[in-house]
């Protein structure tokens, strides 16, 4: 159980181009649901907090307006990098908390590699 | 916020031994404090977690030790073997909020 899927799992796209990645808790609901983002040999930086029906909160230095984050249902987030640029390139992974349990832990996904050229 | 720093950035172990990595963070608020194994290019996987009403947590040959008062915690990893080899980090968070990392900690099991 507990399982979270990302979509697409790479994704190569021109700069100037926007791209959508989506991330959905197979056999949970998740009332809440984050997304990070790691660069090669870093630690994952937490870009948002995503809370089903509400708007994201966004951690310090993150524009809001180039990562949109959109919690539409209990299973499933979307992350839009808009306008991409190649500083954009990134391992982009989401997790998500089961709302169901008392249990802290955050289920992650398998990452979404995007390369912008 | 919450700052986690992590110790050692990189461990270099013989096969069987032991190895132990530390982590201080900055929020007293913070009371769940989980471990994770990340693999090159995959997800981060929990290896274990401990919550702050606990002073450690022992799971085979991983254990977690807490200490509130120091504000520290610290990885233990014993009988060390090559699939041990991956990259470690520790986290710090308040109840289900949101997770500060620590900058990790690459680990290598050598044969």
């Amino acid at each position: 159980g507990a399982v979270v899927s990302q979509h697409p799992s790479w994704v190569i796209c021109k700069s100037g181009t926007s791209v959508k990645i989506e991330c959905r808790s197979l056999d949970f609901q998740a009332t809440t649901m984050f997304w990070y983002r790691q660069f090669p040999k870093q630690s994952l930086m937490l870009m948002a907090t995503s809370n089903e029906g509400s708007k994201a909160t966004y951690e310090q230095g993150v524009e809001k307006d180039k990562f949109l984050i959109n919690h539409a249902s209990l299973t499933l987030s979307t992350l839009t990098v808009t306008s991409a640029h190649p500083e954009d390139s990134s391992f982009y992974i989401c997790s998500a908390r089961d709302g169901g349990t008392t249990n802290y832990e955050q289920y992650f996904g398998p990452g979404t590699r995007l390369t912008v050229t | 916020g919450e700052n986690v720093e992590q110790h050692p950035s990189t461990l270099s172990v013989q096969e069987g031994d032991s190895a132990v990595i530390k982590c201080t963070y900055s929020d007293s608020a913070s009371n769940y404090f989980p471990w994770y194994k990340q693999e090159l290019g995959k997800r981060p996987q929990l290896i274990i977690d401990i919550r702050s009403n606990v002073g450690e947590k022992k799971d085979q040959r991983i254990a977690v030790t807490l200490n509130k008062t120091a504000k520290h915690f610290s990885l233990h990893i014993t009988e060390t073997q090559p699939e041990d080899s991956a990259v470690y980090f520790c986290a710090a968070g308040v109840n289900d909020y949101k997770l500060s990392f620590g900058a990790g900690t690459t680990v290598t099991v050598r044969a």
